[in-house]
């Protein structure tokens, strides 16, 4: 596609459900990046996948959350048990190559009420 | 710690004058370096990257930054205002040959405009 997409925009959860987001990276992208964005935090890096491999995982919040991302295109980052602090926007971006310039989706805002 | 520094966390200024925004690194080594803008309600939108070269680097909507080695610095400005440039603004750094692979923001400058 023309631009990173995620989908949904919006969701509103009850604590303890499980969430599931989705990221559409630009088509040929190698490389692809979660972020939350905290009101108030700033930009907080959760995981990176470069192919279909994450080689860190400790930038993710507790072991609810987790990511993965199939034939080098299409992730998914899932919460389970959602929390109200995990009430954020999640922002997923992508690059052509890892340490090259990132392009970000529109962003998924999630609530946890 | 690699680390990016925005000092200033809320700047107003008055349409038509100039705008300086400040962004300082912490690395090793010369990192490559981003601006990004974030309207409202969207994502983040690169402005301008340096990698090498020409310190002074020119993106889009007429902003500019420079590359000060000696300072560790990587200040975005803008000659003149315009109340359509009001949104926030991330600097961030990604170190060239690292492990790691992701972006680090700074914690971002809120841009107000005043007529």
């Amino acid at each position: 596609g023309a631009g990173v997409s995620q989908s949904p925009s919006n969701k509103v959860t009850e604590k303890g459900k499980d969430v599931e987001l989705r990221c559409d990276p630009i088509s040929g992208h190698t490389a692809l990046y979660w972020y939350r964005q905290s009101l108030g935090q700033g930009l907080e890096f959760l995981i990176y996948f470069q192919g279909n491999s994450a080689p860190d995982k400790s930038g993710l919040p507790s072991d609810r959350f987790s990511a993965e991302r199939t034939g080098g295109s299409v992730s998914t980052l899932t919460i389970q048990r959602t929390q109200q602090e995990d009430s954020a926007v999640y922002l997923c971006a992508s690059s052509l190559y890892l340490n090259t310039e990132a392009f970000f989706g529109q962003g998924t805002r999630l609530t946890v009420v | 710690a690699q680390s990016v520094t925005q000092p200033d966390i809320h700047i107003t200024v008055s349409e038509g004058a100039s705008l300086e925004l400040r962004c300082n690194y912490s690395y090793g080594a010369t990192p490559y370096l981003f601006w990004y803008v974030q309207s409202p309600g969207q994502g983040l939108q690169l402005l301008l990257k340096y990698f090498s070269g020409d310190t002074l680097v020119q993106g889009i909507k007429g902003f500019e930054a420079e590359f000060k080695r000696s300072q560790s610095s990587f200040n975005l400005r803008k000659p003149s205002v315009h109340w359509s440039d009001a949104a926030e603004y991330f600097c961030a750094v990604v170190l060239y040959g690292g492990s790691q692979g992701n972006l680090i923001f700074g914690k971002g400058t809120k841009l107000s405009v005043k007529p």
